[in-house]
Protein backbone atom coordinates (compact mmCIF):
# COMPACT_ATOMS: atom_id res chain seq x y z
CA UNK A 1 0.00 0.00 0.00
CA UNK A 2 1.38 3.62 -0.85
CA UNK A 3 2.28 5.85 1.88
CA UNK A 4 3.88 8.52 2.88
CA UNK A 5 7.11 9.18 3.87
CA UNK A 6 9.29 11.25 5.89
CA UNK A 7 13.12 11.90 6.31
CA UNK A 8 14.85 12.53 8.43
CA UNK A 9 13.05 10.33 10.96
CA UNK A 10 14.88 12.99 13.99
CA UNK A 11 16.81 15.83 13.31
CA UNK A 12 18.61 17.98 15.97
CA UNK A 13 19.70 21.50 15.42
CA UNK A 14 20.92 24.70 16.94
CA UNK A 15 19.05 27.79 17.55
CA UNK A 16 19.27 30.11 14.58
CA UNK A 17 19.93 27.34 11.99
CA UNK A 18 17.75 26.48 9.23
CA UNK A 19 16.60 23.48 8.58
CA UNK A 20 14.34 21.41 5.96
CA UNK A 21 12.26 18.28 6.18
CA UNK A 22 11.62 16.30 3.63
CA UNK A 23 8.35 14.67 2.59
CA UNK A 24 7.33 12.27 -0.57
CA UNK A 25 3.66 12.53 -0.98
CA UNK A 26 2.06 9.58 -2.43
CA UNK A 27 2.69 9.80 -5.97
CA UNK A 28 -0.92 10.53 -7.54
CA UNK A 29 -2.20 12.92 -4.87
CA UNK A 30 -2.57 16.64 -5.24
CA UNK A 31 -3.02 18.43 -1.84
CA UNK A 32 -0.02 18.50 0.52
CA UNK A 33 -0.11 19.45 3.78
CA UNK A 34 2.58 20.47 7.05
CA UNK A 35 1.29 19.93 10.52
CA UNK A 36 3.12 20.12 13.89
CA UNK A 37 2.54 18.79 17.20
CA UNK A 38 4.64 19.99 20.24
CA UNK A 39 5.02 17.88 22.70
CA UNK A 40 2.01 17.10 24.73
CA UNK A 41 -0.27 19.52 23.01
CA UNK A 42 -2.28 19.34 19.68
CA UNK A 43 -1.43 18.24 16.26
CA UNK A 44 -1.84 21.91 14.66
CA UNK A 45 -2.33 22.54 10.67
CA UNK A 46 0.35 24.83 9.22
CA UNK A 47 -0.12 24.83 5.43
CA UNK A 48 -1.30 23.57 2.85
CA UNK A 49 -0.24 23.71 -0.63
CA UNK A 50 -1.72 22.66 -4.13
CA UNK A 51 -1.18 23.43 -7.67
CA UNK A 52 2.28 24.57 -6.65
CA UNK A 53 1.35 27.23 -4.54
CA UNK A 54 -0.14 27.77 -0.77
CA UNK A 55 -3.97 27.37 -0.39
CA UNK A 56 -4.14 28.30 3.05
CA UNK A 57 -1.48 28.84 5.86
CA UNK A 58 -1.82 29.19 9.99
CA UNK A 59 -0.77 31.75 11.87
CA UNK A 60 2.00 29.54 12.91
CA UNK A 61 3.11 29.50 9.73
CA UNK A 62 5.05 32.92 9.92
CA UNK A 63 8.18 34.33 7.49
CA UNK A 64 10.08 32.20 9.13
CA UNK A 65 9.04 29.03 7.66
CA UNK A 66 8.36 28.14 3.25
CA UNK A 67 7.25 25.49 1.43
CA UNK A 68 8.37 23.75 -1.70
CA UNK A 69 8.08 21.28 -4.14
CA UNK A 70 11.16 21.33 -5.76
CA UNK A 71 10.72 17.89 -8.06
CA UNK A 72 7.23 15.69 -8.96
CA UNK A 73 8.12 13.83 -5.45
CA UNK A 74 9.14 15.86 -3.00
CA UNK A 75 7.91 18.20 -0.78
CA UNK A 76 9.89 20.05 1.99
CA UNK A 77 9.20 22.30 4.66
CA UNK A 78 11.71 25.25 5.36
CA UNK A 79 12.52 26.99 8.75
CA UNK A 80 14.71 29.79 8.31
CA UNK A 81 16.13 30.46 11.47
CA UNK A 82 15.07 27.85 14.52
CA UNK A 83 13.87 28.91 17.67
CA UNK A 84 13.96 26.82 20.71
CA UNK A 85 9.95 26.52 20.61
CA UNK A 86 10.01 24.84 17.13
CA UNK A 87 10.91 21.76 18.66
CA UNK A 88 8.00 19.61 17.57
CA UNK A 89 7.02 16.48 15.47
CA UNK A 90 6.25 17.94 11.74
CA UNK A 91 4.03 15.52 9.98
CA UNK A 92 2.93 15.63 6.72
CA UNK A 93 -0.03 14.42 4.63
CA UNK A 94 -0.90 14.26 1.24
CA UNK A 95 -4.49 14.03 -0.29
CA UNK A 96 -5.69 12.80 -3.70
CA UNK A 97 -8.48 15.07 -3.82
CA UNK A 98 -11.17 17.00 -1.32
CA UNK A 99 -13.39 13.46 -1.55
CA UNK A 100 -10.46 11.59 0.09
CA UNK A 101 -8.65 11.50 3.05
CA UNK A 102 -5.29 12.49 4.40
CA UNK A 103 -2.79 10.42 4.50
CA UNK A 104 -0.06 11.21 6.93
CA UNK A 105 3.77 10.02 7.37
CA UNK A 106 5.42 8.93 10.34
CA UNK A 107 6.75 12.13 11.12
CA UNK A 108 10.21 14.17 11.63
CA UNK A 109 10.93 15.12 15.23
CA UNK A 110 12.43 18.49 15.57
CA UNK A 111 14.88 19.08 18.35
CA UNK A 112 16.35 22.79 18.85
CA UNK A 113 19.52 23.33 20.86
CA UNK B 1 -15.53 27.94 13.44
CA UNK B 2 -15.58 24.67 14.10
CA UNK B 3 -13.95 22.68 17.21
CA UNK B 4 -13.29 19.33 18.69
CA UNK B 5 -13.22 17.72 22.31
CA UNK B 6 -11.97 14.54 23.42
CA UNK B 7 -13.02 14.00 26.69
CA UNK B 8 -10.65 11.87 28.49
CA UNK B 9 -6.48 12.38 28.16
CA UNK B 10 -6.35 9.14 29.09
CA UNK B 11 -8.63 5.49 29.36
CA UNK B 12 -7.13 2.22 30.60
CA UNK B 13 -8.65 -0.84 30.26
CA UNK B 14 -8.39 -4.41 30.51
CA UNK B 15 -7.92 -6.83 27.63
CA UNK B 16 -11.27 -8.23 26.32
CA UNK B 17 -13.00 -5.34 27.57
CA UNK B 18 -15.37 -2.92 25.86
CA UNK B 19 -13.37 0.48 24.47
CA UNK B 20 -15.20 3.78 24.67
CA UNK B 21 -13.44 6.92 23.75
CA UNK B 22 -15.66 9.99 23.83
CA UNK B 23 -15.56 13.19 21.14
CA UNK B 24 -17.57 15.94 21.12
CA UNK B 25 -17.16 18.32 18.23
CA UNK B 26 -19.19 21.84 17.25
CA UNK B 27 -19.55 23.48 13.39
CA UNK B 28 -21.16 26.01 11.79
CA UNK B 29 -21.42 23.66 8.80
CA UNK B 30 -22.26 19.88 8.08
CA UNK B 31 -18.85 18.60 9.35
CA UNK B 32 -16.84 15.57 7.89
CA UNK B 33 -15.33 13.49 11.24
CA UNK B 34 -12.43 11.15 11.59
CA UNK B 35 -10.62 9.16 14.13
CA UNK B 36 -6.85 8.70 13.88
CA UNK B 37 -4.84 6.36 15.67
CA UNK B 38 -0.68 7.48 16.14
CA UNK B 39 1.37 4.46 17.53
CA UNK B 40 4.73 5.08 19.14
CA UNK B 41 6.98 5.94 16.08
CA UNK B 42 4.62 5.80 13.39
CA UNK B 43 2.75 8.28 11.66
CA UNK B 44 -1.23 9.05 11.97
CA UNK B 45 -3.44 6.56 10.70
CA UNK B 46 -6.92 6.66 9.53
CA UNK B 47 -9.60 4.59 11.74
CA UNK B 48 -12.58 5.66 10.49
CA UNK B 49 -14.82 8.40 9.02
CA UNK B 50 -17.74 10.31 8.69
CA UNK B 51 -19.17 12.34 5.92
CA UNK B 52 -22.42 12.18 5.91
CA UNK B 53 -23.50 9.14 4.96
CA UNK B 54 -24.43 6.01 7.41
CA UNK B 55 -24.54 7.46 11.06
CA UNK B 56 -22.89 4.68 12.00
CA UNK B 57 -19.35 4.00 11.02
CA UNK B 58 -17.15 1.00 10.95
CA UNK B 59 -13.78 0.90 10.61
CA UNK B 60 -10.54 -1.12 11.00
CA UNK B 61 -9.81 -3.48 13.77
CA UNK B 62 -13.14 -3.90 14.98
CA UNK B 63 -13.64 0.22 15.78
CA UNK B 64 -16.89 1.38 15.16
CA UNK B 65 -18.19 5.40 15.82
CA UNK B 66 -21.68 6.58 15.92
CA UNK B 67 -22.28 10.02 14.53
CA UNK B 68 -25.32 11.70 16.76
CA UNK B 69 -25.83 15.08 15.50
CA UNK B 70 -28.52 16.03 18.52
CA UNK B 71 -25.39 15.10 21.07
CA UNK B 72 -22.88 16.50 18.88
CA UNK B 73 -21.06 13.71 19.61
CA UNK B 74 -18.79 11.01 17.66
CA UNK B 75 -17.82 8.42 19.95
CA UNK B 76 -15.32 5.64 18.92
CA UNK B 77 -16.03 2.13 20.22
CA UNK B 78 -14.95 -1.39 20.20
CA UNK B 79 -16.44 -4.62 21.41
CA UNK B 80 -13.26 -6.13 22.79
CA UNK B 81 -9.79 -4.81 23.77
CA UNK B 82 -6.84 -5.81 22.40
CA UNK B 83 -2.88 -5.05 23.62
CA UNK B 84 -2.50 -3.88 20.06
CA UNK B 85 -5.10 -0.85 20.48
CA UNK B 86 -2.71 0.29 22.83
CA UNK B 87 -1.79 4.03 21.15
CA UNK B 88 -2.62 7.80 21.03
CA UNK B 89 -6.23 8.62 19.29
CA UNK B 90 -7.21 11.72 17.37
CA UNK B 91 -10.80 13.14 17.34
CA UNK B 92 -10.37 15.42 13.92
CA UNK B 93 -13.64 17.44 12.53
CA UNK B 94 -13.20 19.13 8.96
CA UNK B 95 -15.24 21.04 6.93
CA UNK B 96 -17.33 22.20 9.82
CA UNK B 97 -15.66 25.95 9.43
CA UNK B 98 -16.17 26.24 5.99
CA UNK B 99 -12.66 25.20 5.50
CA UNK B 100 -11.20 21.70 4.65
CA UNK B 101 -8.54 21.89 7.29
CA UNK B 102 -8.58 19.69 10.13
CA UNK B 103 -8.25 20.64 13.60
CA UNK B 104 -7.65 17.89 16.15
CA UNK B 105 -8.76 17.04 19.40
CA UNK B 106 -6.08 16.89 22.15
CA UNK B 107 -5.76 13.17 21.95
CA UNK B 108 -6.59 9.87 24.21
CA UNK B 109 -4.24 7.37 25.35
CA UNK B 110 -5.44 4.19 25.49
CA UNK B 111 -4.01 1.71 27.89
CA UNK B 112 -4.88 -1.56 27.43
CA UNK B 113 -3.71 -3.89 30.73
CA UNK B 114 -3.51 -7.62 30.42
Amino acid sequence: EPEVTQTPSHQVTQMGQEVILRCVPISNHLYFYWYRQILGQKVEFLVSFYNNEISEKSEIFDDQFSVERPDGSNFTLKIRSTKLEDSAMYFCASRRDFTYEQYFGPGTRLTVT
Amino acid sequence: AQSVTQLDSHVSVSEGTPVLLRCNYSSSYSPSLFWYVQHPNKGLQLLLKYTSAATLVKGINGFEAEFKKSETSFHLTKPSAHMSDAAEYFCVVSGGGGSYIPTFGRGTSLIVHP
